[in-house]
């Protein structure tokens, strides 16, 4: 099967900018996660989609974060506008229902 | 909300010695353990879990051990390689469709 599909893989922008990251879930994963991990510290967590829902959204640093997964399928994380706070590794991961995790490759967001 | 602790941060031991990573969490409602791998620049892997109605897992060199009453679990691997050179992190979950809550890691160096 395939796995969890991240993309882009890097992204360079400047303060100020938007960018848009999009995860694609396997297929038939109910839950589908967001997490960052900035260098060396915790894989901390973000949101958690259930389906198109958000059952989840505790960890979402600030308003200029939004997160949408529409008919339940794939999901995109919009930064608006971009602060260099939020450089990281942004992981995308879906799992079923009480299901390990699994995870995508990341997208290295580095903000200048 | 939950919160896990991981020690050390950093642990060096020489190839065929074994590597021990201690965890804790602090909601004595979780009740699934999951362990993963992040090898440099890709995406974290499960290696092992465990659910909280088992008091330990084996999997080849691999195996983890909860205790519940402490809150706590550990991850051992026996006649460490080079290859298990990476980071490792503890999680835990109260399963269901409830988020997963990561540790902050754990960077494994294997000396040859």
């Amino acid at each position: 099967e395939a796995g969890v599909t991240q993309f882009p893989s890097h992204s360079v922008i400047e303060k100020g900018q938007t960018v848009t990251l999009r995860c694609d879930p396997i297929s038939g994963h109910d839950n589908l996660y967001w997490y960052r991990r900035v260098m060396g510290k915790e894989i901390k967590f973000l949101l958690h989609f259930v389906k198109e829902s958000k059952q989840d959204e505790s960890g979402m640093p600030n308003n200029r974060f939004l997160a949408e997964r529409t008919g339940g399928t794939y999901s995109t994380l919009k930064v608006q506008p971009a602060e260099l706070e939020d450089s990281g590794v942004y992981f995308c991961a879906s799992s079923l229902q009480g299901a390990p995790l699994h995870f995508g490759n990341g997208t290295r967001l580095t903000v200048t | 909300g939950e919160n896990v602790e991981q020690h050390p941060s950093t642990l060096s031991v020489q190839e065929g010695d074994s590597a021990v990573i201690k965890c804790t969490y602090s909601d004595s409602a979780s009740n699934y353990f999951p362990w993963y791998k992040q090898e440099l620049g890709k995406r974290p892997q499960l290696i092992i879990d465990i659910r909280s109605n088992v008091g330990e897992k084996k999997d080849q060199r691999i195996a983890v051990t909860l205790n519940k009453t402490a809150k706590h679990f550990s991850l051992h691997i026996t006649e460490t390689q080079p290859e298990d050179s990476a980071v490792y992190f503890c999680a835990a979950s109260k399963g269901g469709y409830q988020k997963v809550t990561f540790g902050t890691g754990t960077k494994l160096q294997v000396i040859p």
